[in-house]
């Protein structure tokens, strides 16, 4: 079945520790995010990739890096720079021809 | 103030009831705008669009004003599988980009 793949649901993190959030669709999209959700708070944009060896920093960039080798693939690394990482954190994907976007079904971070 | 502004609620209806969720937006450049539902701990997922002459899709109906700059969401016979997060999304072009943005969300609890 064609999706978005987000691994691992659930990481545990230490502080001073960089980890990485993997996201792979088979959609074959051109665009795709990554979002962090905060408790009660709306979905914000933390980077962004609108097609590959491409990617624009998003609305909290700060702490975070990613890569985009592969249109396949889009990783999140979540650098001990991000102070208050502990989130739940959505990648999504968007193909040239639509508006929607669809979503993985999130890793949940936190820090210990 | 925020870019899309949702009451966050929570909601609590009986089954069966009619119930409307309303969101403001402040950028007057959004072309489109989308209701998506978010079940506790679950990824968003798109419950539909929402066009100027308004659209329905059997129990839902969304509305979208632009000259009060406001969407809308009602709910007729509400289930108790409706129980979940509403987040009101307007989409516009900025820096060469499709951007999202979300609202917090508008929990709704329909109990027996």
């Amino acid at each position: 079945d064609g999706g978005i793949t987000q691994s691992p649901k659930y990481l545990f993190r230490k502080e001073g520790q960089n980890v990485t959030l993997s996201c792979e669709q088979n959609l074959n999209h051109d665009a795709m995010y990554w979002y962090r959700q905060d408790p009660g708070q709306g979905l914000r944009l933390i980077y962004y990739s609108q097609i590959v060896n491409d990617f624009q920093k998003g609305d909290i960039a700060e702490g975070y890096s990613v890569s985009r080798e592969k249109k396949e693939s889009f990783p999140l690394t979540v650098t001990s720079a991000q102070k208050n990482p502990t989130a739940f954190y959505l990648c999504a994907s968007r193909g040239a021809s639509g508006n929607t976007i669809y979503f993985g079904e999130g890793s949940w971070l936190t820090v210990v | 103030r925020k870019e899309v502004e949702q009451d966050p609620g929570p909601f609590n209806v009986p089954e069966g009831a009619t119930v409307a969720f309303n969101c403001t937006y402040s950028n007057s450049a959004s072309q489109s705008f989308f209701w998506y539902r978010q079940d506790c701990r679950k990824e968003p997922k798109l419950l539909m669009s929402v066009y100027s002459s308004g659209n329905e899709d059997g129990r839902f109906t969304a509305q979208l004003n632009r000259a009060s700059q406001y969407i809308s969401l009602l709910i007729r016979d509400s289930k108790l599988s409706d129980s979940a997060t509403y987040l009101c999304v307007g989409q516009g072009v900025s820096g060469g980009y499709n951007k999202l943005i979300f609202g917090a969300g508008t929990r709704l609890a329909v109990h027996p």
